[in-house]
């Protein structure tokens, strides 16, 4: 196994339009999570799936954007209408449901910037 | 809600030097206590992990113990190397469900030789 993928690894999008990113968790994890970082923070949560269903959302996680995983295996984030505050490290990271404490395998991320 | 607070940065050390990056920790319950790594240019490394209080998270010469009675979970090495160079986040979990993770803002560590 790969590990966590992510595309694109770098994406630079004008103000206004929409942009879509990929994650390929680890096979057998049944677990996806998204999380933003921006420069000299820590990741913060947007959401997670378990399989395809999407168990939680954080509030950071506005109208704009939205998150799928259709057959429990990739996953995609789509944010609309872009603005120059989402420009982030966009996270993805992955685990198995019933491992206790495993912790998660991170992507090397999606770095996203609005101009 | 929970929180993580970590020392601030950056810290910068010379080789074989002593370390300690803080972490003080706000949960309810029983937390599930993680240190990440991420070295220039790759993404975030499970470092080390301790479950229940007491218990000493331990690799590649890190040791971090949990702390109930101070919340806290701070990161050591005896003897840094330049190799060693990287941004290191505390971070907890409110279960052992593999729920979400709640990150504190990392500290930069710079090893010089």
């Amino acid at each position: 196994d790969t590990g966590v993928s992510q595309d694109p690894r770098h994406k630079i999008t004008k103000r206004g339009q929409n942009v879509t990113f990929r994650c390929d968790p680890i096979s057998e994890h049944n677990r996806l999570y998204w999380y933003r970082q921006t420069l000299g923070q820590g990741p913060e949560f947007l959401t997670y799936f378990q399989n395809e269903a999407q168990l939680e959302k954080s509030r950071l996680l506005s109208d704009r954007f939205s998150a799928e995983r259709p057959k429990g295996s990739f996953s995609t984030l789509e944010i609309q209408r872009t603005e120059q505050g989402d420009s982030a490290m966009y996270l993805c990271a992955s685990s198995p449901a019933f491992v206790a404490n495993y912790g998660y395998t991170f992507g090397s991320g999606t770095r996203l910037t609005v101009v | 809600g929970n929180s993580v607070t970590q020392m601030e940065g950056p810290v910068t050390l010379s080789e074989e030097a002593f370390l300690t990056i803080n972490c003080t920790y706000t949960a309810t319950g029983y937390p599930s206590l993680f240190w990440y790594v991420q070295y220039p240019g790759e993404g975030l490394q499970l470092l080390l992990k301790a479950t229940k209080a007491d218990d000493k998270g331990s690799n590649k010469g890190f040791e971090a113990t949990y702390r109930k009675e101070t919340t806290s979970f701070h990161l050591e090495k005896g003897s840094v190397q330049v190799s060693d160079s990287a941004v290191y986040f505390c971070a907890l979990s409110a279960s052992p469900r593999n729920e979400k993770l709640t990150f504190g803002t990392g500290t930069r560590l710079t090893i010089i030789p």
